[in-house]
């Protein structure tokens, strides 16, 4: 089975900052690779799928970078609907298996 | 607009079973491989089974399989999940979600919750 890592487990930043977070596979996963949003008691959203193609209506602020085994979201200016878990999803192989998320909180 | 909508869950005791389904509405369901998701209370996302959109690939996780199945019917535009032996630990909130081919899930339900307790 594929393990997925995410660091941090939680960060608090203000709005405005630029906010990075690292995904891990253990063992290469190409680019199939998702970043999801969760709101507490929403669904989650996709953010980016194939590691670093923007969903669409999601703001430009969100990036994804990283192939093989790493990846990267980047959040380029938090804004307060920002606030949020993160988790990312690898799909190349079952079971699939989602990151442990990471907690974004305002400072 | 794609929609998908759970129904089923509810408080059940350990040991026994209970079904989950999930009405889509929006898509042509018969193109598309579809996924249960559970989410334990204060816990992350941890995926269950999905189903491909001819049914030549069921999957499980290891912590379901041989317990649960998970079944489609495209004439009615229905997923659905047989929860058997269901244990404390299968509480959850089960999310189904539509695959977008190759790139993961694109929609998901609201969800339906699932308590197991005696």
């Amino acid at each position: 089975d594929i393990q997925m890592t995410q660091s941090p487990s939680s960060l608090s930043a203000s709005v405005g900052d630029r906010v990075t977070i690292t995904c891990r596979a253990s063992q290469g996963i190409r680019n199939d690779l998702g970043w999801y949003q969760q709101k507490p008691g929403k669904a989650p959203k996709r953010l980016i799928y194939a590691a670093s193609s923007l969903q669409s209506g999601v703001p430009s602020r969100f990036s994804g970078s990283g192939s093989g085994t790493e990846f990267t979201l980047t959040i380029s200016s938090l804004q307060p609907e920002d606030f949020a878990t993160y988790y990312c999803l690898q799909h190349i192989s079952y079971p699939l298996t989602f990151g442990p998320g990471t907690k974004v909180d305002i400072k | 607009e794609v929609q998908l909508v759970e129904s089923g869950g509810g408080l059940v005791q350990p040991g026994r079973s209970l079904r989950l389904s999930c009405a889509v509405f929006g898509f042509t369901f018969d193109d598309y491989d579809v996924h249960w998701v559970r989410q334990a209370p204060g816990k992350g996302l941890e995926w269950v089974s999905g189903i491909t959109w001819n049914r030549n690939t069921i999957a499980y996780a290891d912590s379901v399989k041989g317990r649960f199945t998970i079944s489609r019917d495209n004439a009615k535009n229905s997923l659905y999940l047989q929860m058997n032996s269901l244990r404390a630990e299968d509480t959850a909130l089960y999310y189904c979600a539509k695959k977008d081919g190759p790139h993961g899930f694109d929609h998901w339900g609201q969800g339906t919750l699932v308590t197991v307790s005696s």
